[in-house]
């Protein structure tokens, strides 16, 4: 089974401009979270969606946005991009009846805003 | 708010010898814990759950709910345990799913 996919892998942008991520969860795992990783703050929650609704949020602000598609595909995006967006944001997917907390994670999209 | 607090940012033993990873929480309510782990070179995994009980690769963890702990421990270290080991939690009374908190990681390395 292919494990979850995230693209791209490596992007950079500049202040102001806004950015997607796609995350291809593992097939027939309709659960996807989404969690920004740096080395002051560690791993921090932004937030999950099931069945194309979001169904937990982080602390973010709402320039973080994401949304998820019918084949349980999720995108994220975050909007008017500042510095301290630079970071390693992956995705994990969770299989249908699965225990909480239980989580599969893709290898991540590194984001270097300049 | 749950909190996770991992003391030791980074952590050497020898191989052969015994290793200790800590672990403390704090959560007004009903939490699971979780290690996870990350190999170089290799996303981030689950390694073990308490709820499960079990040992993987060697590794045990007993939730303390006097203590609020969560100490992963191993009582001979392996040069193939050298990664960095994250304790979260998550409510499991609740609607979380997949929402878990992490702590900072501790960088584990055993030296040969």
């Amino acid at each position: 089974k292919a494990g979850v996919t995230q693209t791209p892998r490596y992007l950079i942008k500049t202040r102001g401009q806004q950015v997607t991520l796609s995350c291809s969860p593992i097939s027939g795992h309709r659960s996807v979270s989404w969690y920004q990783q740096t080395p002051g703050q560690g791993l921090q929650f932004l937030f999950e969606y099931f069945s194309e609704t979001q169904r937990n949020k982080g602390n973010f602000p709402g320039r973080f946005s994401g949304r998820q598609f019918s084949n349980s595909r999720s995108e994220m995006n975050v909007s008017t991009l500042e510095l301290g967006d630079s970071a390693l944001y992956l995705c994990a997917s969770r299989r249908v009846g699965g225990p909480s907390g239980e989580l599969f994670f893709g290898e991540g999209s590194r984001l270097t805003v300049l | 708010a749950q909190r996770v607090t991992q003391p030791e940012k980074l952590l050497s033993v020898f191989k052969g010898a015994p290793v200790e990873l800590k672990c403390n929480y704090s959560y007004s309510g009903s939490p699971e814990l979780f290690w996870y782990v990350q190999y170089s070179r290799q996303r981030l995994q689950l390694l073990l759950r308490h709820i499960s009980r079990e040992s993987i690769k060697g590794f045990t963890a007993d939730l303390n709910k006097g203590e609020t702990s969560f100490h992963l421990k191993k009582p001979f270290a392996q040069e193939e345990d050298s990664a960095m080991y994250y304790c979260a939690l998550i409510d499991a009374g609740g609607t979380s799913y997949g929402k878990l908190t992490f702590g900072q990681g501790t960088i584990l390395t055993v030296h040969p």
